[in-house]
């Protein structure tokens, strides 16, 4: 079965330094994967997506993602954050290929604080 | 370009009241449709999705309901809203062509009181 883990619910930076947050997924198959932000009181928005190509993936707003196969592994990364960058994040993976409806497995969020 | 418009953005109901969250998608076709909800503090739970008009899978037994009466258009609804009904509901779309990447649109918020 397919699964992902966010390994912090919360991650405070200092405005200007870097951020990373962390992800493992499970899955059987090459999955897709995925990241989200979602800021107070908004929709998610996609900040960039892994989809077997290259394996560092940049997104917008300044944000890169690696793909470690042999890690299971897609932290998200920023040089350096910015006070716009505190929201919720989400990383999500594809299901299986054979699941006609595309049903994403999220994982449970992580909250990024950034302090003046 | 796509877009996707969900409305209302907020709203306030009595216990027992009806509830029609409606969402609508431009600029694609025969678009996959879901409803998502997010309790205060919680991660996003699936509560429908279609892959065409007509057909809809619930993923959780409630008391809410969703319809696709047109290709891009999607409905949740609830004959009597509970107390436990309260949260963000997100309508979303994703297509194959887009390598199945799911669009969100911006929520509704929703209080039973």
């Amino acid at each position: 079965a397919q699964s992902v883990t966010q390994l912090d619910s919360h991650v405070s930076v200092s405005e200007g330094t870097p951020v990373l947050l962390r992800c493992n997924y499970s899955s059987s198959y090459s999955p897709s994967l995925f990241w989200y932000v979602q800021h107070p009181n908004k929709g998610l928005q996609l900040l960039l997506k892994y989809t077997s190509a290259a394996t560092l993936v940049k997104g917008i707003n300044g944000f890169e993602a690696e793909f470690k196969k042999s890690e299971t592994s897609f932290h998200l990364t920023k040089p350096s954050a910015h006070m716009s960058d505190a929201a919720e994040y989400f990383c999500v993976v594809s299901p299986h290929p054979m699941d006609s409806s595309y049903k994403l497995i999220f994982g449970s969020g992580t909250r990024l604080l950034v302090r003046p | 370009s796509q877009t996707i418009h969900q409305w209302p953005a907020t709203l306030v109901q009595p216990v027992g009241s009806p509830l029609s969250l409606e969402c609508t998608v431009e600029g694609t076709s025969n678009p996959n449709l879901y409803w998502y909800r997010q309790a205060a503090g919680r991660g996003l739970q699936l509560l429908f999705y279609s892959v065409g008009i007509g057909q809809i899978s619930s993923e959780v037994p409630q008391n809410l309901s969703a319809s696709r009466p047109q290709d891009r258009q999607f409905i949740l609804s609830s004959k009597k809203l509970l107390l436990s009904d309260s949260g963000f509901y997100l309508c979303a779309w994703s297509v194959r062509s887009s390598g199945n990447t799911i669009y969100f649109g911006e929520g509704s918020w929703l209080t039973v009181v």
